[in-house]
């Protein structure tokens, strides 16, 4: 069984400050992660994804993630935040499930951008 | 290519009536899921369908029901409706045979309230 934890449910960050949101996972088989974005109000968006090979991968909006196997860690960062990151930002996994795709999300952090 | 598109936007209903949300998912994408969000729970995994057959199913109540027609758009309809039903539904949709590695593609939502 899979499942995806993330510390801390807000976030607040100084503009131009350093955003550090964590996801640890747990995977019985290689897994294939996810960070989704949403904005107020819209739907879940792909902000970017880890499937095999560099464990540095880097998304929309200059964000990137580092997948970390030993710690089974995949934590969000961003050198400078900026105003229009305020969002809620979901990590997700997915594996085989009775033959097909089974996605399992975290519960979210709230990221608040102060001025 | 189109989005993900959910209609009504916005829906308000009395406890006790019933409601049906409709999903177009992204042209050529079969696999169609449905979640609902609350601030206290989170994501929460309703159903998903592909090819008009049930393939997954979270744990919701009966009253919670959906469907999926040959053109892969997708109805998902709540009957008896209770205060707690209030919330985002979400729909995601995902091509066919997807690999692992393919993220899911939200529509805006649907935001349900019931007095």
């Amino acid at each position: 069984a899979q499942s995806v934890t993330q510390l801390g449910s807000h976030v607040s960050v100084s503009e131009g400050a350093l955003v550090l949101l964590r996801c640890n996972y747990s995977s019985s088989v290689p897994p294939y992660l996810f960070w989704y974005v949403q904005y107020p109000n819209q739907g879940l968006q792909l902000l970017l994804k880890y499937t095999t090979g560099a464990t540095l991968v880097k998304g929309i909006n200059g964000f990137e993630a580092e997948f970390k196997k030993s710690e089974t860690s995949f934590h969000l960062t961003k050198p400078s935040a900026h105003m229009s990151d305020a969002a809620e930002y979901f990590c997700a996994v997915t594996a085989l499930s009775g033959g097909y795709q089974k996605v399992t999300f975290g519960t979210g952090t709230k990221l608040q951008v102060i001025p | 290519k189109a989005g993900v598109t959910q209609t009504p936007r916005y829906l308000i209903k009395t406890r006790g009536q019933q409601v049906t949300l409709s999903c177009s998912p992204i042209s050529g994408h079969r696999s169609v899921s449905w979640y609902q969000q609350t601030p206290g729970q989170g994501l929460q995994f309703l159903f998903e369908y592909f090819s008009e057959t049930q393939r997954n199913k979270g744990n919701f109540p009966g009253r919670f029901s959906g469907r999926q027609f040959s053109n892969s758009r997708s109805e998902m309809n709540v009957s008896t409706l209770e205060l707690g039903d209030s919330a985002l539904y979400l729909c995601a949709s995902s091509p066919d045979g997807t690999p692992l590695d393919s993220p899911l593609h939200f529509g805006n939502g649907t935001r349900l309230t019931v007095t």
